[in-house]
């Protein structure tokens, strides 16, 4: 079955730049999307399609695709950015949805 | 504006059944797929399988196969999820998640804010 590897866990300081990436097998030929799920919150989507952000998501959100490897930056970490973040693919050779193991990004 | 309001929590005890439902506004129900999601305590997301919203048909992910059903009530722009034989392992938030689409595939945009089920004797 298709694996996503993410990092347990991520800090940045304040006003820096988050890189959070998402590993796996020929991720670049999929369609990648984030979540960001605050402490005792439902998850909610900051990253659609590897790239494109839903409005209301700030412009300090980005993502990336390329070879083996998605990445969701954060530009200008705010405190109210310390989350944990999923990474999800669609894995068509199985039909199945698959997210990452989550990665706990701390605001120093 | 879109709206998944899911039921309350439960308490239920090994063996027991357990519906939580899944109330959805602000867009036209049937023609999005719904998925669930469920997230064990202090772990990550696991996808369960999603309904088709139109035909009323569902797909379930390994491991969810055999005690828990989706299932719909369009008159009323609501999805459900029966898990049974219910057991200590259980025990997550599950929550309901919006897909972008008709069908399975894409991203989930919108998500309910979860149900907590705790299995205990």
């Amino acid at each position: 079955s298709y694996v996503l590897t993410q990092p347990p866990s991520v800090s940045v300081a304040p006003g820096q730049t988050a890189s959070i990436p998402c590993g796996g097998n020929n991720i670049g030929g999929k369609s990648v999307h984030w979540y960001q799920q605050r402490p005792g919150q439902a998850p909610v989507l900051v990253i659609y399609d590897g790239s494109d952000r839903p409005s209301g998501i700030p412009e300090r959100f980005s993502g990336s695709t390329s070879g083996n490897t998605a990445t969701l930056t954060i530009s200008r970490v705010e405190a109210g950015d310390e989350a944990d973040y999923y990474c999800q693919v669609w894995e068509s050779s199985s039909d199945n949805v698959v997210f990452g193991g989550g990665t706990k990004l701390t605001v120093l | 504006q879109v709206q998944l309001v899911q039921s309350g929590s439960e308490l239920k005890k090994p063996g027991a059944s357990v519906k939580v439902s899944c109330k959805a506004s602000g867009y036209t129900f049937t023609r999005y797929a719904m998925n669930w999601v469920r997230q064990a305590p202090g772990q990550g997301l696991e996808w369960m399988g999603w309904i088709n919203t139109d035909t009323g048909n569902s797909t379930y992910a390994q491991g969810f196969t055999g005690r828990f059903v989706f299932s719909l009530d369009t008159s009323v722009s609501t999805a459900y999820l029966q898990s049974s034989s219910l057991k200590a392992e259980d025990t997550a938030v599950y929550y309901c998640a919006k897909g972008s689409t008709a069908v399975a595939g894409l991203d989930f945009d919108y998500w309910g804010q979860g149900t907590l089920v705790t299995v205990s004797s």
